[in-house]
């Protein structure tokens, strides 16, 4: 069955700092693939999609590139903030037939930055 | 405008109450969806809703009920819950295409302790 796994966190960061989170999945035929953000107490905001292999989404300085050969889908981010702090799940879909989705997460990695 | 709105944001319920959770959109979205997150993990879907009708079940236990009045609105009636029910719960939708690999919009989520 479809999978998403993610690198554990918690990742730990200086302000500033480059940002990798690893996002690896297995799936049948062609998913989209997700990033999600959520910030403390809040529910979940879309980041960034990419719906084939060779996309890349980007927002608010993230960006991650669908990658079919290696199967993955790493966040990345140049110069992170202490208002990124928060939980980051990588997800994937598979696409129904029945007017809806199912959305796979991956088990999520917490991001602190300090100052 | 990506926005899904949930009410209440905050609910206390002993074991013995009947209370609803409620989630609306105003995106013309056709399909809609209720989560379950405990601390430190992912949402878990509970139900879809594909052009009002009840698409799946994941096999949630009857205290909770769902309801889709209309194609703008989602209730979740809850009876007799258990203090392991006490979770984030997340509304969502997506367009309701069928075939298409959508994005899921998530609202910000109802925080219920149950006593």
């Amino acid at each position: 069955g479809n999978s998403v796994t993610q690198m554990e966190g918690p990742v730990t960061l200086s302000e500033e700092a480059f940002l990798t989170i690893n996002c690896t999945y297995t799936a049948t035929g062609y998913p989209s693939l997700f990033w999600y953000v959520q910030y403390p107490g809040e529910g979940l905001q879309l980041l960034l999609k990419a719906t084939k292999a060779d996309d890349k989404g980007s927002n608010k300085g993230f960006e991650a590139t669908y990658r079919k050969e290696t199967t993955s889908f790493h966040l990345e981010k140049g110069s992170v903030q202490v208002s990124d702090s928060a939980v980051y799940f990588c997800a994937l879909s598979g696409g129904e037939s029945g007017g809806y989705n199912k959305l796979i997460f991956g088990a999520g990695t917490r991001l602190a930055v300090h100052p | 405008d990506t926005e899904v709105t949930q009410t209440p944001k905050h609910l206390v319920m002993g074991m013995t109450n009947k209370k609803s959770l409620k989630c609306e959109q105003h995106m013309g979205h056709r399909a809609m969806y209720w989560y379950k997150q405990k601390a430190k993990k992912p949402p878990e879907l509970m139900f879809v809703y594909s052009y009002e009708k009840l698409s799946i079940n994941e096999s949630v236990p009857s205290r909770f009920s769902p309801e889709c009045p209309n194609s703008s609105l989602l209730n979740l009636h809850l009876h007799a819950l258990q203090p392991e029910d006490s979770a984030l719960y997340l509304c969502a939708s997506s367009q309701g295409r069928t075939g298409q690999q959508e994005t899921q919009y998530f609202g910000p989520g109802t925080r219920l302790l149950v006593l």
